[in-house]
């Protein structure tokens, strides 16, 4: 049971266009959203979070949305860089409850930025 | 650099084998943490300790055990290794543990770059 999807496995966009990357999860306790963004042979890299009393936290070129009623949160970028080009993971936390505060994580979605 | 630090980069052994993947948090940071990324399948979260006591546990297999020594570092063991347990396996680090209140930097996990293991 994947409790975090990332539904589009990858995603090109032309430079200095928004990305957008989406995220669904099932769980009702998840309380805490993140991204990360990881680059081949490295490990993930902690890129923007959203507390579930905020529908959206902005951070550079970096906002994330969240729509708690339809359980969907997007990450978008802009402008795209080619730089931005690797795998962003979504990943949820409940802060209370069973299993609490362990990273539950979505398969990732490849974002390719095309110059 | 997230300065967390993972030996061996690579590791390839058979059926049944044992091995340890070693672990070095950032300075500082008293948590780790440990996930498992197979091929199709996101970062799957096994285990975290927190200043030498275990933590947390996740989807952690009864072959698998991991421990946090006095230095901070801790180190991943993989026993009756099976092909499916081909994977990346990373650690992550932050300097307190997931543990209450409301989250902060530093809660924030830094990853280090991975150990993949191949079982032939």
């Amino acid at each position: 049971d994947q409790q975090v999807k990332q539904n589009s496995p990858s995603l090109s966009v032309q430079e200095g266009r928004i990305s957008i990357l989406n995220c669904d999860y099932t769980n009702s306790m998840f309380d805490y959203f993140l991204w990360y963004k990881k680059y081949p042979a490295e490990g993930p890299t902690f890129l923007i979070s959203i507390s579930s009393i905020k529908d959206k936290n902005e951070d550079g070129r970096f906002t994330v949305f969240l729509n708690k009623s339809a359980k969907h949160l997007s990450l978008h970028i802009v402008p795209s860089q080619p730089g931005d080009s690797a795998v962003y993971f979504c990943a949820a936390l409940a802060t209370s409850g069973a299993g609490s505060y362990q990273l539950t994580f979505g398969k990732g979605t490849k974002l390719s930025v095309i110059p | 650099d997230s300065g967390v630090t993972q030996t061996p980069k690579h590791l390839i052994t058979a059926t049944g084998q044992r091995v340890t993947l070693r672990c070095s948090p950032r300075s500082g940071d008293l948590s780790v943490y440990w996930y498992q990324q197979s091929l199709d399948q996101g970062l799957q979260f096994l285990i975290q300790y927190y200043n030498g006591e275990e933590r947390a546990k996740g989807n952690i297999l009864e072959r698998f055990s991991a421990q946090q020594f006095p230095d901070l570092h801790s180190e991943l063991n993989l026993s009756s290794l099976e092909l499916g347990d081909s994977a990346l396996y990373f650690c992550a680090s932050s300097v307190a543990p997931l543990s209450g209140g409301v989250l902060s930097s530093t809660d924030t996990q830094y990853f280090g770059p991975g150990t993949r293991l191949t079982v032939l």
